[in-house]
């Protein structure tokens, strides 16, 4: 990818508020799309993919992502947040070389839920 | 089942010093990758291996950045000499080989934290 976009550095939010994480990228190629989420002191955790299909994807603790090929945008989705949400989540893209997949990782959204 | 483990987990040094990291990927992943991840942005792959060869390392700095991956498994990455703006946490993640699918998961390990005063 050209670049990964995650337009907002932070998102405070309140507890059993929606939320919404935006992510673009550019690419020339084929790419899949990611979402992961990390806790301090604690590595990557993936919280969900797009390969292909339904452009609207589900993932763990409640979260799902929709594809917008046009748009080119991965925006990361919760109805209601909790406490436990509060972590950093990473949109990434993999782009589909010719026998490897080269992964490209945004900058990060920190997310503050708030009681 | 065993994830992909890390040491150490923090390590100080003065610049102009050496220093390596190790990482031990999940049993049976032939891929394994390394990321830079400094404060305030996301992890940039460093290196990436199938097996115990390189397919990319385009973003590698090979003046002072090495990594080998002996036998297919364990890895180690080393850096020498160190500069102050290599402190960073080092992120290593595996996955089982894309020729078992055009897409396999990474799992990464908890990372190591470097500060070079």
């Amino acid at each position: 990818a050209q670049s990964v976009t995650q337009l907002d550095s932070q998102v405070p939010v309140f507890e059993e508020a929606p939320v919404e994480l935006r992510c673009n990228y550019s690419s020339s190629v084929s790419v899949y799309l990611f979402w992961y989420v990390q806790y301090p002191n604690q590595g990557l955790q993936l919280l969900l993919k797009y390969l292909s299909g339904s452009t609207l994807v589900k993932g763990i603790n409640g979260f799902e992502a929709e594809f917008n090929k046009s748009q080119t945008s991965f925006h990361l989705r919760k109805p209601s947040v909790h406490i436990s949400d509060t972590a950093e989540y990473f949109c990434a893209v993999s782009e589909d070389q010719r026998n490897f997949n080269k992964f490209y990782f945004g900058s990060g959204t920190k997310l503050n839920v708030k009681p | 089942e065993a994830g992909v483990a890390q040491s150490p987990r923090y390590k100080i040094i003065e610049k102009r010093q050496s220093v390596a990291f190790w990482c031990n990927p999940i049993s049976g992943h032939a891929t394994l990758y390394w990321y830079q991840q400094i404060l305030g942005q996301g992890p940039k792959l460093l290196i990436q291996f199938q097996n115990n060869g390189v397919v990319d390392d385009s973003q590698l700095p090979k003046d002072r950045f090495s990594a080998e991956r002996l036998k297919g498994v364990d890895s180690t990455l080393k850096i020498q000499p160190a500069k102050l703006e290599d402190s960073a946490v080092y992120l290593c993640a595996s996955s089982l080989p894309r020729g078992r699918g055009r897409y396999n998961e990474q799992f990464f390990g908890p990372g190591t934290r470097l500060t070079v005063l």
